[in-house]
């Protein structure tokens, strides 16, 4: 089973700063949160991911509550080629390696 | 940049036929994931490696196979392919440390008719 919740649709203007939630209250302390989004009939891209500490990169930022059990990734100027459905992802280590579990994620939609 | 290649973008078999998923990675990863995607289930690990011919189940393995002969290679097996088995099917990759990123291929559409 997935370990986040995301809110299922969310819309954003064009320009403007999309915040889109996630929780996952049941995070291990050494498991990661990710961040993808998939545009229709492509595979999932990577955004972002961190432990902790928040992350910033050229797509976007990432910030993690303290107590870790919840994120939000910040698009700073959606754009119209922003629309996607958003992954929030918790990384779960499983013997050798790391899963990663989807969820049902957000559609967002970035409107002129 | 990683890339991470699909051998077919589009494929159409018949069920009964047993058929060959091929993806290829370009950045000496040790991890390998093949996933399938449905409308209203998501994305759900079918098989991972970890290493060369060292392999996992996920969640939904049944009716798939893998194999990892070489590094750089991970393909999925169906074995008598099914109807049920019509999706899309990504293969991922990322290397074995933790907090790594994971790269997934543009997909495969597979119809079983």
């Amino acid at each position: 089973d997935a370990k986040t919740t995301q809110p299922p649709s969310m819309d954003c203007a064009e320009g403007r700063a999309a915040n889109l939630p996630c929780n996952h209250s049941t995070i291990s302390g050494n498991e990661y949160v990710y961040w993808y989004r998939q545009i229709h009939s492509q595979g999932p891209q990577y955004i972002i991911h961190g432990l902790k500490n928040n992350e910033t990169n050229e797509m976007a930022s990432l910030i993690i509550t303290e107590d870790r059990k919840s994120s939000t990734l910040i698009l700073p100027h959606a754009t119209l080629r922003d629309t996607a459905v958003y992954y929030c992802i918790v990384r779960v280590l499983s013997g050798n390696t790391g899963k990663l579990i989807f969820g049902q994620g957000t559609t967002l939609q970035v409107k002129p | 940049d990683v890339k991470v290649t699909q051998s077919s973008r589009y494929l159409v078999k018949r069920t009964g036929e047993k058929v060959f998923l091929e993806c290829v990675q370009d950045m000496d990863h040790e991890n390998m994931f093949w996933y399938r995607q449905d409308p209203g289930l998501g994305l759900r690990l079918i098989y991972f490696s970890y290493d060369v011919k060292m392999k996992e189940k996920g969640d939904i393995p049944e009716g798939y196979s893998v194999s990892r002969e070489k590094k750089e290679r991970f393909s999925l097996i169906l074995e008598s392919a099914s109807t049920n088995q019509t999706s899309m099917y990504l293969c991922a990759s990322g290397a074995s440390y933790s907090g790594n990123t994971i790269y997934f291929g543009e997909g495969s559409w597979l119809t079983v008719v």
